[in-house]
């Protein structure tokens, strides 16, 4: 079945340390998303790409980083940068960045900074 | 992009449709409704979009007002597994899709 893998699950880190969500796709989409959740709230976006070996800023970039070199995958690195990482991480494509298309979700990964 | 006011919460009867309101009393002619739900713990599910036209697949109905003003997303006949955060997204069809989901509308199907 086509989808989104997100690893891993959960995940704990120390204060300080970087850490690096997977996200891997096999849809065939062009383009991916990141997206960020706090306990009771939206999803606010961190970063996209629309292609390989491009990337632009959403709302909430400070503190992470991103590379997209393969087509499938879009990883989120966490940087110490990031003030407050405790938070559900998400990973979304779709087929394109324009136009009216449905983005397909990832089951997201838990990070707790200890 | 327009801004939607959902209600934060509402319940529902197990096997009753579910009405599900959102406002957008500014969306401007080319911008698009999107419906998704996040059942918790998990990522986001698509239901359903629209422009002004009633559209319906076999999750569920969306009905626009003719102004184009508000929106209800219908599940016909609710179950326990249509618990879930709903989010009414308004966003215009080639701005791109980075779509911002707000607060939504936690429903609450009870047996």
């Amino acid at each position: 079945d086509g989808g989104i893998t997100q690893s891993p699950k959960y995940l704990f880190r120390k204060e300080g340390q970087n850490v690096t969500l997977s996200c891997e796709q096999n849809l065939n989409h062009d383009a991916m998303y990141w997206y960020r959740q706090d306990p009771g709230q939206g999803l606010r976006l961190i970063y996209y790409s629309q292609i390989v070996n491009d990337f632009q800023k959403g709302d909430i970039a400070e503190g992470y980083s991103v590379s997209r070199e393969k087509k499938e995958s879009f990883p989120l690195t966490v940087t110490s940068a990031q003030k407050n990482p405790t938070a559900f991480y998400l990973c979304a494509s779709s087929i394109s960045a324009s136009g009216a298309n449905v983005l397909t979700f990832g089951a997201g990964s838990r990070l707790t900074v200890l | 992009d327009a801004k939607t006011t959902q209600p934060p919460s509402m319940d529902c009867a197990e096997g009753r449709a579910a009405n599900l309101p959102c406002n957008h009393s500014t969306i401007s002619g080319n911008e698009y409704v999107y419906w998704y739900r996040q059942i918790h713990s998990q990522g986001p599910q698509y239901i359903i979009h629209g422009l002004k036209n009633n559209e319906t697949n076999e999750m569920a109905s969306l009905i626009i007002t003719e102004d184009r003003k508000s929106s209800t997303l219908i599940l016909p006949h609710a179950t326990l597994r249509d618990t879930a955060v709903y989010y009414c997204i308004v966003r215009e069809r080639n701005a791109g899709n980075m779509l911002t989901f707000g607060g939504g509308t936690r429903l609450m199907v009870k047996p």
